[in-house]
């Protein structure tokens, strides 16, 4: 079955650029997007159809996808941008998440 | 503006069903389609299936023989039926509306928690 690949956890310090990356073969040839989860809450998409932001999502956001890896960057991040995130595709008429990467503001 | 509820037990004991009913406000469910996904406590989220109004269902393959995902359009609401759970069952369960084509979800309802146990 197919499968997306994250990195665990990332570090950031505030202010600098912080970047996710989300892993599958030929990813780049399918929609990637990224959805932020903070502790207690439901998900919140930030990221579609690769670079897309949803109305309300900062523009600090955006994305990328080519190849086998999708890219979600966070410009200037701030200490608010400390959460989880998922990236997800759709394979073979299904949905598949990426495990998660751990954001850390510090 | 889009809202999505969740509700349904909150313990169900192994073997029996899950059972979990979505109301959907602020759309249409004859206009788009709907989705259930699932998150253990501390895990990642895992897909579930999805309904359009029409009746044409996918479930993830994994979970295929247990689910079935049903729509009531006179409610505007969608069902959860999840078959012979155990503990690993147990998870927050999230109904979510899913834009078809290019296959993202834009609106998540707050969750439930459903625990498996005797």
């Amino acid at each position: 079955s197919y499968g997306l690949t994250q990195p665990p956890s990332v570090s950031v310090s505030p202010g600098q650029t912080a970047s996710i990356t989300c892993s599958g073969d030929q990813l780049g040839d399918k929609y990637a997007c990224w959805y932020q989860q903070k502790p207690g809450q439901s998900p919140v998409l930030v990221i579609y159809e690769d670079s897309k932001r949803p109305s309300g999502i900062p523009e600090r956001f955006s994305g990328s996808n080519s190849g086998n890896t999708a890219t979600l960057t966070i410009s200037g991040t701030q200490a608010m941008d400390e959460a989880d995130y998922y990236c997800q595709a759709w394979d073979s008429s299904t949905v598949v998440f990426g495990g998660g990467t751990k954001l850390t503001v510090l | 503006q889009v809202q999505l509820q969740e509700s349904g037990p909150g313990l169900v004991k192994p073997s029996e069903t899950l059972s979990l009913t979505c109301t959907v406000s602020g759309a249409s469910i004859t206009s788009y389609y709907w989705s259930w996904i699932r998150q253990p406590p501390g895990k990642g989220l895992e897909y579930i299936g999805y309904i359009y109004y029409s009746g044409s269902t996918d479930y993830s393959p994994s979970l295929k023989s247990r689910v079935t995902i049903s729509v009531d359009t006179s409610k505007n609401q969608f069902s959860l039926k999840l078959s012979s759970v155990t503990a690993a069952d147990t998870a927050v369960y999230y109904c979510v509306r899913l834009r078809p084509t290019t296959n993202y979800f834009d609106y998540w309802g707050q969750g439930t928690l459903v625990t498996v146990s005797s």
